[in-house]
């Protein structure tokens, strides 16, 4: 089976840097991927990774380790629109069918 | 541009009343998905379609079913909603089904049963 587990919620300043971690058992792997979801809005696409290591873009970088089960998404210089849940995911499978984890609501104050 | 378009965005229905969601899409994907998203909660699969291929999750209800008329629409039909299918539906599309498919979501159509 496949399970994906992340903290429900944070809560972090405006400008810092927050790290959403996020733990996976999956059979198989394809990869891990994160996305963002403003309330009452579709998930957009944050990022994917399929090999170990930091992928960064922009203000936003995830990182995975495959042999720990272990991926984390780090937002930088935070702004008040990054107040969202994140959804970490995971193919089920080889296939394009995405397993959710519960997602974790951010909220960035001033 | 919206590429994947749900309607409507609200939608009301009574209890036991069927009720049709629809979506469409431009980027001319093979795979649709839909999926059911409560408060909450994450996002859970209810089924897909590859091409005109339906794929049915094992743990979807019977009271939910779909259509795909062609490549660019498709639909979920809820035969008897009850009170507790009120959730967010979202459709989805992707390239192919292989495991790194980045998936595009639509907006999603909030319905609630009275």
């Amino acid at each position: 089976g496949q399970n994906i587990d992340q903290p429900t919620e944070m809560t972090a300043t405006e400008g810092a840097i927050v790290q959403i971690n996020c733990t996976y058992q999956t059979s198989g792997f394809n990869g891990l991927f994160w996305y963002q979801q403003h309330a009452g809005e579709a998930p957009t696409f944050l990022s994917y990774n399929v090999l170990d290591g930091l992928e960064e873009k922009g203000r936003f970088s995830s990182f995975l380790s495959r042999s720990k089960g272990y991926s984390y998404l780090l937002l930088k210089e935070l702004q008040m629109k990054d107040s969202a849940s994140y959804l970490c995911a995971a193919p089920k499978g080889n296939t394009g069918k995405l397993i959710f984890g519960q997602g974790t609501t951010l909220q960035v104050k001033p | 541009d919206a590429m994947v378009i749900q309607n409507p965005r609200y939608q009301v229905t009574q209890f036991g009343k069927p009720v049709t969601l629809s979506c469409s899409q431009t980027l001319n994907h093979n795979v649709m998905y839909w999926y059911q998203q409560k408060s909450s909660q994450a996002p859970k699969l209810l089924f897909h379609y590859y091409d005109k291929d339906f794929n049915n999750e094992a743990d979807t209800p019977d009271n939910f079913q779909s259509r795909r008329p062609n490549t660019s629409f498709c639909f979920l039909d809820i035969r008897s909603p009850g009170l507790g299918d009120a959730a967010m539906y979202l459709c989805a599309t992707s390239r192919d089904l292989g495991g790194g498919t980045e998936a595009f979501f639509g907006q999603g159509t909030r319905l609630t049963v009275v």
